[in-house]
């Protein structure tokens, strides 16, 4: 059975632009979550999407969006990057939301912005 | 506001030399509590979900347990392999005011020397 995919694994960007990550959750999967890793603040909620709708949002400003599709794939935007933006994002997903279900995570797409 | 604490903050003990790592949390209904292994550039790995005070849970070397404020990972007999930053997260109750994703500790990285 095939894990969470994430595309690119790395990418690097330039301060003003904006970005577009992608995230196939495991098969049967209708929850999918974006988390943000960064040495100082750890890994960080930024929300979870279920059945096309966003369910849960973190504390991350509106530059940060996602949509998910019938699919269930998911996408993230950030735009006008910040250099403070250069993260580990990392895509996770779950059978569905609103349970205490096992969350599993992809390997991740590494943001550089310069 | 939901809060993990994990210590020590790195830990290194030899081969065979086993030990506790602990997780302190404050959450204002717990739904569950998570143990994650993240590898250097990779995604957290799954490796226990723990539910309600007194359950225990083992993986080969591995041992979780979980009270009302704090959950240990206990580690028997290490190999090097062994070594990786290990996460700890929760997930509130519904309705606490809060997102429903996890919020993670800093995690402890665990180094075993041959």
């Amino acid at each position: 059975k095939a894990g969470v995919t994430q595309t690119p694994r790395y990418l690097i960007k330039t301060r003003g632009q904006q970005v577009t990550l992608s995230c196939s959750p495991i098969s049967g999967h209708r929850s999918v979550s974006w988390y943000q890793q960064t040495p100082g603040q750890g890994l960080q909620f930024l929300f979870e999407y279920f059945s096309e709708t966003q369910r849960n949002k973190g504390n991350f400003p509106g530059r940060f969006s996602g949509r998910q599709f019938s699919n269930s794939r998911s996408e993230m935007n950030v735009s006008t990057l910040e250099l403070g933006d250069s993260a580990l994002y990392l895509c996770a997903s779950r059978p569905r939301t609103g349970t205490g279900n096992t969350i599993y995570f992809g390997e991740g797409s590494w943001l550089t912005v310069v | 506001e939901d809060q993990v604490t994990q210590s020590p903050e790195a830990l290194r003990l030899q081969e065979g030399e086993s030990s506790s790592l602990n997780c302190s949390y404050t959450v204002s209904g717990l739904r569950g509590l998570f143990w994650y292994r993240q590898d250097p550039g990779k995604g957290p790995e799954f490796l226990f979900t723990l539910y309600s005070a007194g359950e225990e849970k083992e993986k080969e070397r591995l041992k979780a347990t979980l009270t009302k404020k704090e959950s240990f990972l206990h580690i028997t007999a290490p190999k090097p392999e062994d070594s990786a930053t290990y996460l700890c997260a929760v997930q509130p109750l519904p309705g606490g005011g809060g997102a429903d994703g996890l919020t993670f500790g800093k995690g402890t990285h665990l180094i075993i020397q041959p």
